[in-house]
């Protein structure tokens, strides 16, 4: 079983749509959990940290269910330039090295 | 953006040579990492550097070979490699190890092994 695990997609969505992405992690020892967004031929660049209580960053909410081991990626009013690959990252407890997922890519179109 | 940069950004190489790819960060961090992507393939961790120190080595073949001179630059230097070897190659630092911390990832170096 992968590490980290997520729908590679493209999630195909209009302008103005809500989309969620969700990413599991098998290693329930994980502490640190993160959205990093790539853009086409660019670097990952970090999106938002997810905290246990969930958090919000203007149309994007992140939330974790450290029960079923998963994290959650919500973006409303998509816009053409939310269009990326957003990848799930988790640090376990025991090394500092982040584990990525393999992305899920997202097209806003108009 | 000028926080890290990398050189260069194309690199064709053969089996047979030898080169080197360097990264260099403008943000005073004091851990660099060297990433591998490829096609439809999480990022994987090659070398970890603190404070100029190697902490992690992945597994990686020994026809990548780090070094890390100072704190502010990076270099993978290559040899013999392999076609499959063809990928992304992704700089990072960060403020302290990963915990928890935000790296910050150069543009990368798009290499292909002929």
């Amino acid at each position: 079983r992968k590490e980290v695990e997520q729908d590679p997609g493209p999630f195909n969505v209009p302008e103005g749509a809500t989309v969620a992405f969700n990413c599991t992690y098998s290693n329930s020892a994980s502490q640190s959990f993160f959205w990093y967004r790539q853009d086409c031929r660019k670097e990952p660049k970090l999106l938002m940290s997810v905290y246990s209580s969930g958090n919000e960053d203007g149309r994007f909410t992140a939330q974790l269910n450290r029960a079923s081991q998963y994290i959650s990626l919500l973006i409303r009013d998509s816009k053409l330039s939310d269009s990326a690959t957003y990848l799930c990252v988790v640090r376990s407890y025991n090394t500092d090295k982040l584990i990525f997922g393999t992305g899920t890519r997202l097209q806003v179109f108009p | 953006e000028t926080g890290v940069t990398q050189t260069p950004r194309h690199l064709v190489m053969g089996m047979t040579n030898k080169k080197s790819l360097k990264c260099e960060q403008h943000l005073g961090h004091n851990a660099m990492y060297w990433y591998k992507q490829s096609a439809k393939k999480p990022l994987e961790l090659m070398f970890v550097y603190s404070l100029e120190e190697r902490v992690e080595n992945n597994s990686v073949p020994s026809r990548f070979s780090p070094e890390c001179p100072n704190s502010s630059h990076l270099f993978l230097h290559l040899h013999t490699l392999q076609p499959e070897d063809s990928a992304l190659y992704l700089c990072a630092s960060s403020q302290g190890l990963a915990g928890g911390r935000e790296q910050f990832f150069g543009p990368g170096t798009r290499l292909t092994v002929l």
